[in-house]
């Protein structure tokens, strides 16, 4: 079956340290991978997307994440967290269509905590 | 500027009432989708629909109904038979429905039933 794992519920780093975001997925073929981030009482909002190519991918606010398909992970990564980054991340799977659970399956994500 | 409205920000109902939450979006995506979500359970996916006039159910679907009667629109209306409708619900839309189609959020609404 397909599916995400976020293992870490609540992650708090200082400001200004190096952040890593854990995914892991099960998929039978090649994954489509996200990384989306919600403020409190926001919508979500598309940090990065893995498609096929390049293993690294960069995304927007200084994010990046590394797929590796022989750890089935896409783990999030930024190397000095700003306050502004406490939020609440979740990592997506894109699926087969007509499942019901939509064409992306969603971790239950990791809310983030900066320390100043 | 395109993207998704969703109002209103907060909505409070008595139990027993149908209430509906309005998703309008001016992206041009063919599939919209609505998703619920609590505190510690991510988002679980309501309904979806891929062209108007047509939509499935997700995983919750019990106690919703939607309609899509046109493109830009995706009503969701939460029924007095959901036994639980406190919640912060999600509205969004791609593209496609193609597993690569990134979904695009609106900022939500949160529904209080007292």
């Amino acid at each position: 079956a397909q599916s995400v794992t976020q293992p870490d519920i609540h992650i708090t780093v200082s400001e200004g340290a190096s952040l890593e975001l854990r995914c892991n997925y099960s998929y039978g073929a090649t994954p489509y991978l996200f990384w989306y981030v919600q403020s409190p009482g926001q919508g979500l909002q598309l940090l990065l997307k893995y498609f096929s190519g390049d293993t690294l991918v960069q995304g927007i606010k200084g994010f990046e994440a590394e797929f590796k398909r022989s750890q089935s992970s896409f783990n999030l990564r930024k190397p000095s967290v700003h306050w502004s980054d406490a939020a609440e991340y979740f990592c997506a799977v894109g699926a087969r269509y007509g499942g019901s659970q939509g064409n992306l399956i969603f971790g239950k994500g990791t809310k983030l905590s900066v320390k100043p | 500027d395109g993207g998704i409205t969703q109002s209103p920000k907060y909505l409070f109902r008595k139990e027993g009432q149908n209430v509906t939450l309005s998703c309008e979006q001016n992206l041009n995506h063919d599939a919209m989708y609505w998703y619920r979500q609590d505190p510690g359970q991510g988002l679980r996916l309501i309904y979806y629909s891929q062209i108007v006039n047509d939509f499935q159910k997700g995983d919750i679907a019990e106690g919703y109904s939607v309609s899509r009667e046109k493109k830009e629109s995706f009503p969701l209306t939460v029924t007095s038979a959901q036994k639980n409708p406190t919640a912060f619900y999600l509205c969004a839309s791609s593209i496609g429905t193609a597993r690569n189609s990134p979904l695009h959020f609106g900022n939500g609404t949160r529904l209080t039933v007292t």
